[in-house]
């Protein structure tokens, strides 16, 4: 099945930076799904940007995505040591019958 | 926002034994729920989707009679992991689809620990 990847693999910043992670998938999509994880728990839904958005802000989050490339982004602005987490996208495949298919995922440490 | 609840969130068992784990949406009805694996710092894997009424569609590689689902209402499905053994040992999360939304509403998990 197709797999996203994302990258940085991990990423450590200090607190108040911005933080910047790609995620990259192959087929045809229907949206991209931006989730957080803490370590040992469930996901937490960041944000959602269907396939004929480009770009999609909530509080401090911004997410672009370029479906020529096939590829999205997610940008946490002024981040704080509570953003630390795993921060995973997913994609719902036009043929996929509303299943989503994660990346690998980006571990983000954030310095107090 | 809509919750999903796992029961138990953490489960230790011998190896030969059999393990349920409960999916509940609280707060919606889900038609589709969905259970994924995740090992130690990997991404989730779906396992199955889990459909009212009907047969769990399970993805490829993944053993229908060792990982049995059932989704009997419209807010719970539950997987049975049969005969566990260490290998199976992972956080099964499940999610459940919203068909109001195109949202999927994960539950906080459940660590299986098979010894």
């Amino acid at each position: 099945s197709q797999q996203g990847e994302e990258d940085p693999q991990a990423l450590s910043i200090q607190e108040g930076e911005n933080a910047t992670m790609n995620c990259s998938y192959k087929t045809s999509i229907n949206n991209l799904q931006w989730y957080r994880q803490n370590s040992g728990r469930g996901l937490v839904h960041l944000i959602l940007i269907r396939s004929n958005e480009r770009e999609k802000h909530s509080g401090r989050l911004r997410v672009t995505l370029d479906t020529s490339k096939k590829s999205s982004s997610l940008l946490i602005t002024a981040s704080r040591a509570a953003d630390t987490a795993s921060y995973f996208c997913a994609t719902e495949g036009k043929a996929a019958g509303n299943k989503l298919t994660f990346g690998g995922g980006t571990r983000v440490l954030v310095k107090p | 926002g809509a919750v999903v609840s796992q029961h138990p969130s953490w489960v230790i068992c011998k190896s030969g034994t059999s393990v349920k784990i409960e999916c509940r949406s609280l707060d919606f009805q889900a038609t589709t729920m969905f259970w994924y694996r995740q090992f130690p710092k990997q991404s989730l894997m779906l396992m199955a989707t889990s459909n009212e009424g009907s047969k769990a569609t399970y993805e490829q590689g993944v053993e229908k009679d060792k990982f049995l689902i059932n989704h009997a209402s419209l807010t719970l499905s539950t997987l049975t992991v049969t005969s566990a053994h260490p290998e199976d040992s992972s956080f099964y999360i499940c999610s459940a689809r919203d068909t109001r939304a195109d949202t999927q509403y994960f539950g906080p998990g459940t660590r299986l620990t098979v010894l």
